[in-house]
């Protein structure tokens, strides 16, 4: 079945530090996909999406690459900030029942 | 900006007794769900709901649990019979507007859900 697998966390890094959280998925045909993120005590919510292959995903400074070829969906930020420890979610959606990773939780020391 | 509202944000109860979590969804959408995340586990999809009926369930939507809509506004989870193993956070999310279906999902706060 579908499935999305994420790096295990916590990831910790300082404030202005480079980040990288890998997601790969397993999907017949070609889902949309998708990075939620939810901060301490709160749902879950869009942090950015890609409907097709080779589509990159944008949003408060994170990136995300639809990679066909290597069924991957990594999400990337140049420069964390406190404010972005969260736990972070990628998943797999369009015309499938949503179906979400585990969760990675980054923390962001100052 | 719309959002789906959930109540309660919290309760308690005891194993064996009868919970119903409520969800209010944004109003022009027409797909519901309930997924449930386990403390320190990922989020689990339950059910989802289309034209007044479920549409898909996952394996851990057992004859314990049922949706409903009953009045064109709230959208219910019940579980009749609770269960030590059901204490979650319980998250109601909509999404699709009219003629759409994309994936995205609005998601509400979520209900803890805690069985002693």
């Amino acid at each position: 079945g579908d499935s999305v697998t994420q790096m295990e966390g916590p990831v910790t890094l300082s404030e202005e530090a480079f980040l990288t959280i890998n997601c790969t998925y397993t999907a017949t045909g070609y889902p949309s996909l998708f990075w939620y993120v939810q901060y301490p005590g709160e749902g879950l919510q869009l942090l950015l999406k890609a409907t097709k292959a080779d589509d990159k995903g944008s949003n408060k400074g994170f990136e995300a690459t639809y990679r066909k070829e290597t069924t991957s969906f990594h999400l990337e930020k140049g420069s964390v900030q406190v404010s972005d420890s969260a736990v972070y979610f990628c998943a797999l959606g369009g015309s499938y029942i949503p179906t979400f990773g585990r969760g990675t939780s980054l923390i962001v020391h100052p | 900006e719309p959002e789906v509202t959930q109540t309660p944000s919290h309760q308690v109860t005891q194993m064996g007794q009868e919970v119903i979590l409520r969800c209010v969804p944004i109003s022009n959408h027409l797909y519901f769900y309930w997924y449930r995340q386990i403390l320190g586990q990922k989020v689990e999809f339950l059910v989802s709901f289309y034209n007044n009926e479920i549409s898909e369930k996952s394996e851990i939507f057992d004859d314990q649990f049922s949706v409903e809509r009953p009045d064109g506004s709230n959208f219910t989870l019940k579980i009749r019979s609770t269960k030590l193993e059901d204490s979650a956070m319980y998250f109601c999310a909509s999404g699709g507007g009219a003629g759409t279906r994309t994936g995205e999902l609005f998601f509400g706060e979520g209900s803890r859900l805690t069985v002693l």
